[in-house]
């Protein structure tokens, strides 16, 4: 059974950057069927899709967040990894790492826990 | 980029009774429309692929219709632990988009 987990800091200091990283279990990384992706919620609103990554390292990012955003993938320690850079108050959320087939581009079919990240001086 | 607008915002059903949502994209995605269960504390959970699919282990009083610009998500017959935010989803190109969600609440 596929598992995603994700991790890093709770707690992100305005304007520094937020590293977080999904750990894949059940399976290969490296696959050629699949893209791996960042989803995050802020507190009382909605989905939004940050980026996703292939494993050959190509990415998609989502418009409004591409200035700021970079995600890679370490096939090697089967993770994929988050940076987003100058973060402040409206970056606050719960981030999700995301699986999704590599044919049809979507849909999320397997999600982390998710992990609340409050930015906060 | 395709906005994915959802209707109503929320909306309030007895346990045992239908529901139907909406969801409207601002361009056609063909039937790259997915829909998802989010309860409080939990990670989102896909319902719908393709539209009208539905994905494993999901009961069959949901189903999805729709294509290109128009889509409903019907879950018949509310048991408890259908009441949540629903969200559809288009995967038609970049980037990907969530509509802003449907919550189900307790009448």
């Amino acid at each position: 059974q596929l598992q995603l987990q994700e991790s890093g800091p709770g707690l992100v200091k305005p304007s520094e950057t937020l590293s977080l990283t999904c750990t894949v279990s059940g399976g290969p990384i490296s696959t050629s069927s699949c893209y791996w992706g960042w989803i995050r919620q802020p507190p009382g609103k909605g989905l939004e899709w940050i980026g996703t990554v292939y494993y050959t390292g190509t990415t998609f990012y989502n418009p409004s967040l591409k200035s700021r955003v970079t995600i890679s993938v370490d096939t090697s320690k089967n993770q994929f990894s988050l940076k987003l850079r100058s973060m402040t108050a409206v970056d606050t959320a719960v981030y999700y790492c995301v699986r999704h087939p590599y044919d049809t581009g979507g849909p999320f079919d397997y999600w982390g826990q998710g992990t609340l990240v409050t930015v906060s001086s | 980029e395709i906005v994915m607008t959802q209707s109503p915002a929320t909306l309030s059903v007895s346990p045992g009774e239908g529901a139907t949502l909406s969801c409207r994209a601002s361009q056609s995605v063909s039937s790259n429309l997915a829909w998802y269960k989010h309860k409080p504390g939990q990670a989102p959970r896909l319902l719908i692929y393709g539209a009208s699919t539905r994905a494993t282990d999901i009961p069959a009083r949901f189903s999805g219709s729709g294509s290109g610009t128009e889509f409903t998500l019907s879950i018949s017959s509310l048991q408890s632990e259908d009441f949540a935010v629903y969200y559809c989803q288009h995967y038609s190109n970049w980037p990907l988009t969530f509509g802003g969600g449907t919550k189900v609440e307790i009448k």
